[in-house]
């Protein structure tokens, strides 16, 4: 089975700071890996996803992610935020084999003060 | 584009009633999800369809629920006899194809509260 491990529930930075969203996960097979946005009231949308390649991701909105395989992480980083990035932000893996179901994490809300 | 819509927005009923929601996927998905996110909580996987075929349910998934797909079009979720513990976030998705190579499109969600 795969679980995903957000362990900052909240994360309060001031505008314009850079910020780091850190996703650790357990799988005993290999896994693709995801960041959702998801805004008050609203669906979740993907930021961004690893699949292969190269392990340093750009998604929408200028974040990027970084997979590190020995360290079975994925976090989130953008170095400079803006008021509207304020939104609860969740990690995910989904195994690349047989039937695949998206498995999240806990999720860390992002609060981003003037 | 017009997305993923779901019906109704918020549902407020009383224990041990009967509700059912409606998932209208992207037109030329075929692959369609529910999951549910309680407060607090990432969203968790409850069933999921190949065109009108559910493939998988999760243990989630109590014999109160039921899901289906007809024409493989618009999906319903009905919840009989509600509990209070089965206030949450239902949330839909649909893809174009199965696992990570397709993104999951999500809908705003239904959220319904058990009084």
């Amino acid at each position: 089975a795969q679980s995903v491990t957000q362990l900052d529930s909240q994360v309060p930075v001031f505008e314009e700071a850079p910020v780091e969203l850190r996703c650790n996960y357990s799988s005993s097979v290999s896994v693709y890996l995801f960041w959702y946005v998801q805004y008050p009231n609203q669906g979740l949308q993907l930021l961004l996803k690893y699949l292969s390649g190269s392990t340093l991701v750009k998604g929408i909105n200028g974040f990027e992610a970084e997979f590190n395989k020995s360290q079975t992480s994925f976090h989130l980083r953008k170095p400079s935020v803006h008021i509207s990035d304020t939104a609860e932000y969740f990690c995910a893996v989904i195994k690349n084999t047989g039937f695949q179901k998206l498995v999240f994490g806990t999720g860390t809300r992002l609060l981003v003060s003037p | 584009d017009t997305g993923v819509s779901q019906d109704p927005r918020h549902k407020i009923t009383k224990r041990g009633q009967n509700v059912t929601f409606r998932c209208d996927p992207i037109s030329e998905h075929n692959r369609l999800y529910w999951y549910r996110q309680t407060l607090g909580q990432g969203p968790e996987f409850l069933t999921y369809f190949q065109n009108e075929a559910q493939l998988e349910k999760s243990r989630l998934l109590s014999d109160r629920f039921s899901a289906e797909r007809p024409k493989g079009s618009f999906s319903t979720l009905e919840i009989q006899r509600t509990e209070q513990g089965d206030s949450a976030m239902y949330l839909c998705a649909s893809s174009l194809g199965g696992g990570g190579l397709y993104e999951q499109y999500f809908g705003p969600g239904t959220r319904l509260t058990v009084t």
